[in-house]
């Protein structure tokens, strides 16, 4: 079965712009979340999608926005980028109505805002 | 909001030595989560607690619930090269309501070595 999958895996965009991130859950999984995580704030929730519908927004600019489709995949997007929105960017999956234990990570989209 | 306060950050060890390290939290949780994330790639889950005492074995690794329900440690057992990477703690965001909205602690870099 494959994983959950990220692209692009890497890239670098300049300050002001903006980015789209694209995330393919695990087949059948109908829950969606993102993560960024930062070498000084760690990981952190951005937010959840299910069914096409965002369930929960961590404390984020609202530069900060996604969207799911009815496949299940879903996107993130960050406008107006600055220097500190340089982060490992993490997608996870999860089966409807599961518990926290059933999360499954990507390997993350790198972007560098310079 | 809720903090997990994981430790230690950092530790240097010799294989075949034993490891511990824990996470503490000023609020209740409901679910312990260790995960281990190797260089370039996403967390992945190692072990899940979910009772107050529990006591969860995964190979050579151990992981406890605490009795408060505020902290949880992991043991790593006999430790191996391939054990190097960073672990974290995590646990459901409790007011959310949301199982996939995890509160990360900092997380412990294990370095193993030879």
């Amino acid at each position: 079965k494959a994983g959950v999958t990220q692209t692009p895996r890497y890239l670098i965009k300049t300050r002001g712009q903006q980015v789209t991130l694209s995330c393919s859950p695990i087949s059948g999984h109908r829950s969606v979340s993102w993560y960024q995580q930062t070498p000084g704030q760690g990981l952190q929730f951005l937010f959840e999608y299910f069914s096409e519908t965002q369930r929960n927004k961590g404390n984020f600019p609202g530069r900060f926005s996604g969207r799911q489709f009815s496949n299940s995949r879903s996107e993130m997007n960050v406008s107006t980028l600055e220097l500190g929105d340089s982060a490992l960017y993490l997608c996870a999956s999860s089966p409807e109505g599961s518990s926290g234990n059933t999360i499954y990570f990507g390997e993350g989209s790198w972007l560098t805002v310079v | 909001g809720q903090q997990l306060n994981q430790s230690p950050q950092s530790m240097f060890i010799q294989e075949g030595e034993d490891v511990s390290m824990n996470c503490t939290s000023s609020s209740i949780f409901n679910t312990w989560l260790w995960y281990k994330q190797d260089p370039g790639e996403g967390p992945v889950l190692l072990i899940a607690l979910y009772k107050a005492g529990e006591l969860t074995s995964n190979g050579r690794l151990t992981a406890q619930f605490g009795i408060t329900r505020k902290d949880s440690f992991l043991n790593i057992s006999a430790s191996i090269p391939s054990d190097v990477g960073i672990y974290f703690c995590a646990g459901p965001h409790v007011s959310s309501g949301s199982a996939r909205q995890l509160t990360f602690g900092s997380g412990t870099q294990l370095t193993v070595l030879p």
